[in-house]
């Protein structure tokens, strides 16, 4: 069973407010991905990391979203101004290298009103 | 572009049907594949994977055979139960890119 928390579950926020949501990858896990997951069930990849660096990144990531992934803290995902099109399942998942098992936490569900 | 396309949208079965789900993948090298599943208010999770031409996965009772020739990895289970109503994804990496590609999920419905 997959040991990645994500925090918090729910996130409600109005639009042009910002969202912020945090990933605690497995132990020993270097590399850390985010995905946004729509209502249709789809992934869409936002970014990822090793250890504290950007792997790669989408565009969309670059103009609204950041995430960083310091060292001895939880990663995190924030988006700056939330528009009611970022509602979706933010998914995290770690693992030993960028093209091993992925393991994922539970998400969390924001809700941009 | 790597690609992963598999039975789209709602499969419907009764309980002790045979399920298929197909899945096939567009690659350049020689891919990773695994299936996942995704039970509701949860994260995906690990069925299994295969890493080679005619490898068998299994796990659960569901199983998929890697078949690089006709780049297929098709889920499959004799005998489903009520407990496996989820949403089912292929996903493949591959050696040297540090990402995954998912296909777009298939929602299992087993009705007792």
């Amino acid at each position: 069973n997959s040991k990645v928390i994500q925090t918090p579950r729910y996130l409600v926020k109005g639009q042009g407010q910002k969202a912020k949501m945090r990933c605690i990858p497995e132990k020993g896990h270097p590399v850390v991905f985010w995905y946004q997951q729509n209502k249709n069930n789809e992934f869409k990849f936002l970014i990822n990391f090793q250890n504290q660096e950007v792997l790669q990144q989408i565009d969309m990531t670059e103009k609204r979203f950041s995430a960083e992934c310091p060292s001895n803290s939880p990663c995190s995902l924030e988006i700056q101004s939330s528009e009611a099109g970022d509602s979706a399942l933010y998914l995290c998942a770690s693992s030993l290298q960028g093209r091993d098992t992925q393991y994922f936490g539970p998400g969390t569900r924001l809700l941009v009103l | 572009g790597d690609s992963v396309t598999q039975t789209e949208g709602q499969v419907a079965l009764s309980e002790e049907d045979f399920l298929t789900i197909h899945c096939n993948y567009s690659a350049s090298g020689y891919p990773t594949l695994f299936w996942y599943v995704q039970y509701p208010g949860e994260g995906p999770q690990l069925l299994f994977r295969a890493s080679r031409d005619k490898e068998k996965g299994s796990s659960r009772g569901f199983e998929a055979t890697y078949d690089k020739g006709t780049t297929s990895f098709h889920l499959r289970k004799a005998s489903v139960q009520e407990s496996d109503s989820a949403v089912y994804y292929c996903a493949l990496s591959e050696p040297g890119y540090q990402n995954f590609y998912f296909g777009k999920g298939t929602s299992l419905t087993v009705i007792p």
